[in-house]
């Protein structure tokens, strides 16, 4: 079955720590994409990132970055120097099957100043 | 601007008493997706089309009906509301869809449904 599994369903952390969202899936299909969306208070989802099942390449971004590994079928999520604008819930996705996209349960990030 | 708007934002309704969910976007996408969100359990696919006149189930379809007429509307029409329907809705778009010609889904703002 398809599956993505957001096991932290709240995190809490103090300005400027670095905190990381774990997201596990599960799926057959051997070409698939991973994604992460960001969902503020204002309630729209803003796209972060995505990579497909053929790289493994970890990326950074300004004080993100995502690591793929592809052998415990994880795609987590790390911000650095964590910043109050951070606080959001996090969802990573599935793209699989060609057509279809799971999402995971998300994670509610909360930055304390 | 390029954007995906939806309509009404927010929604009241009784039991049983149709409504329909306008979407619309100004992209030129291809594919279209509605969505429903629900505490503890992300977003959940309802409908998706992948052209004009070309509908799929996502994975919770049930009470809900869509059609693609243009390529800039996709409408998600609710024949009998439920309260187990009351929910965050919310649709989105891409140039196109599928591994050979990925493209990034953009979402509306999201429809807040209750339904009593």
């Amino acid at each position: 079955a398809q599956k993505v599994t957001q096991a932290q369903t709240e995190i809490s952390v103090v300005e400027k720590e670095d905190v990381t969202l774990d997201c596990v899936y599960e799926t057959r299909d051997t070409t698939y994409y991973l994604f992460w969306y960001k969902q503020p208070p204002s309630g729209e989802l803003v796209f972060l990132i995505r990579r497909n099942s053929f790289d493994e390449q970890n990326e950074i971004s300004g004080r993100y970055s995502w690591n793929f590994q592809k052998s415990t079928s994880s795609f987590n999520f790390t911000i650095t120097a964590s910043q109050v604008v951070d606080s959001a819930v996090y969802f990573c996705a599935l793209h699989y099957n060609n057509n279809d996209m799971r999402f995971g349960a998300g994670t509610r990030l909360t930055v304390k100043p | 601007e390029a954007q995906v708007t939806q309509n009404p934002r927010y929604l009241i309704t009784v039991t049983g008493k149709k409504l329909t969910v306008t979407c619309s976007q100004n992209m030129n996408h291809e594919y279209m997706s509605w969505y429903r969100q629900d505490p503890g359990l992300g977003l959940r696919q309802i409908y998706y089309s992948m052209n004009v006149e070309v509908t799929d189930k996502g994975d919770v379809p049930e009470g809900y009906k869509v059609s693609r007429k243009e390529k800039r509307n996709f409408p998600l029409i609710l024949e009998s509301p439920s309260p187990n329907q009351t929910s965050l809705y919310f649709c989105a778009s891409s140039f196109s869809w599928g591994y050979n010609s990925y493209n990034e889904q953009f979402f509306g703002p999201g429809t807040r449904l209750t339904v009593l």
